[in-house]
């Protein structure tokens, strides 16, 4: 029979634009969150992390931003080139816990 | 270069057969996890530990079991392999407090026929 299963979400961005993936948490208590990235055949990969205490965080052509209000967590990338397709994760640190919370991962391809 | 390993890249085996993934880590991490990848599910886990010779359930145990007899050893035992476990198996090592992330292996993708 015919497996069904959810669909990844996905982002499609030109080659050169900014890309920016979201991530919504539920859990107030949570203190710390990654972004991970995972490409095809490998395992995810630490991108950027930021704490509870920060609203924003810039690395390498990446920013994260943290609402906390609304329990918000973005990624943004500059100037999205071919090597950035991958899926994309976000994990929260519940404080008190030894163990992460992932997201379900969004897919982000780029067109030419 | 720091690492975690799974000592298979693709597995397949058939359907009532045992089953061992191995991970290995070389950081001196105490936290060991084990999580499945399914297409649409995200990263789901099995199980982890905290320590040498202790384990903790994650949300999906059943029909797995794990053993942790060396700090920098963690496995993950299929006791008789179904066609619902067919997937993709991601181990992750961590120093606590998991401020730092994981750091994860490849991935084993395990086909059950």
């Amino acid at each position: 029979g015919e497996s069904v299963g959810l669909h990844l979400p996905t982002l499609s961005v030109q080659e050169g634009d900014n890309s920016i993936i979201n991530c919504a948490y539920s859990n107030s208590a949570s203190d710390y969150f990654i972004w991970y990235k995972q490409e095809s055949g490998k395992g995810p990969q630490f991108i950027i992390d930021i704490r509870s205490n920060m609203d924003k965080r810039q690395g390498q052509r990446v920013t994260v931003l943290l609402n906390k209000t609304v329990k918000h967590l973005s990624l943004q990338i500059a100037a999205t080139q071919p090597g950035d397709s991958a899926v994309y994760f976000c994990a929260e640190n519940i404080r008190g816990a030894q163990k992460l919370v992932f997201g379900q991962g969004t897919r982000l391809t780029i067109n030419p | 270069d720091v690492k975690v390993t799974q000592s298979s890249r693709y597995l397949v085996k058939r359907t009532g057969e045992k089953v061992f993934l191995e991970c290995v880590q070389d950081m001196d991490h105490e936290n060991m996890f084990w999580y499945r990848q399914d297409p649409g599910l995200g990263l789901r886990l099995i199980y982890f530990s905290y320590d040498v010779k202790m384990k903790e359930k994650g949300d999906i145990p059943e029909g797995y079991s794990v053993s942790r007899e060396k700090k920098e050893r963690f496995s993950l035992i299929l006791e008789s392999a179904s066609t619902n476990q067919t997937s993709m198996y991601l181990c992750a090592s961590s120093t606590p407090p998991s401020h730092y992330g994981y750091t994860f292996g490849s991935g084993t993708r395990l086909t059950v026929v």
